[in-house]
């Protein structure tokens, strides 16, 4: 694998449910990103994390709960999800300052 | 805040031939990075070109070209030669920290290439 992975690619929950995204890059980079990429609305950055420190949360709502455990892997924990929540969740990487480099992102579709 | 802004949700061209994308930006900054990205219908976004505003020289990459104008804080994307390829949808993007983590988007322009 390169680059930037996430899995699943796509990911239907109820709105009860628990899930998890995950991402793995394999750059090098030391920092990771999550955005959010809704219909029609700018992509949204969610998190940052730097040397696996959390250096931004966007005023992200608790349901969403971001995790990195090293370098190399970001996951997104979510639960008790809302409809307007659906979207495509995009993982980034970069070696800071130097541009980020994006995964093919996560389909969420929360019923 | 900071801003960008996209004003042309859609553009088209003909294959072979050039297309413009405007962008403009707000910022207090001197020295900053400026990004175009391209995500084409498989949803992968991938960078296209960058500016490093303290440059003078436009930046260059094969067929794409920028036209940096730092007083008017604009940061167009020029495509020459248009292949169906580059049909995607066209984010420009500033960073609003110095580490370039904080990635502002615009709300992009949708590029269709017609044969």
């Amino acid at each position: 694998e390169t680059g930037v992975t996430q899995t699943p690619r796509h990911l239907v929950m109820g709105m009860t449910n628990k899930k998890s995204l995950k991402c793995e890059q394999h750059l090098g980079h030391n920092a990771m990103y999550w955005y959010k990429q809704s219909a029609k609305k700018p992509l949204e950055l969610m998190f940052v994390y730097n040397f696996k420190e959390q250096t931004e949360n966007n005023s992200v709502p608790s349901r969403f709960s971001p995790e990195c455990p090293n370098s190399s892997h970001l996951f997104l924990h979510l639960h008790t999800l809302q409809p307007e929540d659906s979207a495509l969740y995009l993982c980034a990487s970069s070696q800071v300052p130097d541009e980020q480099y994006f995964g093919p992102g996560t389909r969420l579709t929360v019923t | 805040a900071q801003t960008v802004t996209q004003s042309q949700p859609e553009m088209s061209v003909q294959e072979a031939e050039t297309v413009t994308l405007s962008c403009t930006y707000d910022t207090s900054e001197s020295d900053y990075y400026l990004f175009w990205y391209k995500q084409p219908p498989s949803r992968q976004m991938i960078l296209v070109i960058r500016q490093e505003a303290y440059k003078q020289q436009n930046a260059t990459e094969n067929r794409f070209s920028v036209n940096f104008q730092k007083a008017a804080k604009s940061f167009s994307l020029k495509i020459s030669d248009s292949q169906l390829g580059d049909a995607a949808m066209y984010f420009c993007a500033y960073p609003s920290n110095f580490g370039n983590e904080k990635l502002t988007f615009g709300t992009g322009t949708r590029l269709t290439i017609i044969p």
